[in-house]
């Protein structure tokens, strides 16, 4: 079964500073990954995507994240964070075994101190 | 710009009552699904269906079931409600086979059965 591990449940950086958030998976062949962000009150939104070619890939609002498959990790990062990017971010994996389904993690609320 | 929309952003309900959630899509996409938010637990799938008048179950049916008479229509139903089900729901729609690209999710329903 497909599974994904948010291991940090909060994380605080400044305005300003690099962001990592990590994000390890579990899945049989090779996975399809995603990361969501989710601000206050809202629904989630498409950060970026991977599932075949270049193994870092560029999403949307300055986000970028690594597949490295000999770690089965897909962590999440971001060169200067702004004030703007305080939400919750979720780490999913989807693939053939699971159909269309996409497993989640248990997601990290970044906070941003001005 | 594709949409899910969710009837309601806020419910209460009261224990023992009947309680449907709507979700409608008007993107022509085959897939729908319905996840829970819990803080800690991330999103857990209840039900996800291919077609029209097709369910499957998900994670966590246990208390749910679903209706899927048209196509972009995708209803929650919990039968009697109970107040562990208190939670934020979330829909979300997909393509066949666009777990490549992920979903696209609702705003969210956040319900609270007292």
């Amino acid at each position: 079964a497909q599974s994904v591990t948010q291991p940090d449940i909060h994380i605080t950086v400044s305005e300003g500073a690099s962001l990592e958030l990590r994000c390890n998976y579990s899945y049989g062949a090779t996975p399809y990954l995603f990361w969501y962000v989710q601000s206050p009150g809202q629904g989630l939104q498409l950060l970026l995507k991977y599932f075949s070619g270049d193994t870092l890939v560029q999403g949307i609002k300055g986000f970028e994240a690594e597949f490295k498959r000999s770690q089965s990790s897909f962590n999440l990062r971001k060169p200067s964070v702004h004030w703007s990017d305080a939400a919750e971010y979720f780490c999913a994996v989807g693939g053939g075994g699971g159909g269309n389904k996409l497993t989640f993690g248990t997601g990290t609320q970044l906070k941003v101190e001005l | 710009d594709v949409k899910v929309t969710q009837s309601s952003r806020y419910l209460v309900k009261r224990t023992g009552e009947k309680v449907f959630l709507e979700c409608v899509q008007d993107m022509d996409h085959e897939n729908m699904f319905w996840y829970r938010q819990d803080p800690g637990l991330g999103l857990r799938l209840i039900y996800f269906s291919y077609d029209v008048k097709m369910k499957e179950k998900g994670d966590i049916p246990e208390g749910y079931s679903v209706s899927r008479e048209k196509k972009e229509r995708f209803s929650l139903i919990l039968e009697s409600a109970s107040t562990n089900q208190t939670s934020m729901y979330l829909c979300a729609s997909s393509l066949p086979l666009q777990v490549l690209y992920g979903y696209t999710f609702g705003s969210g329903t956040r319900l609270t059965v007292v």
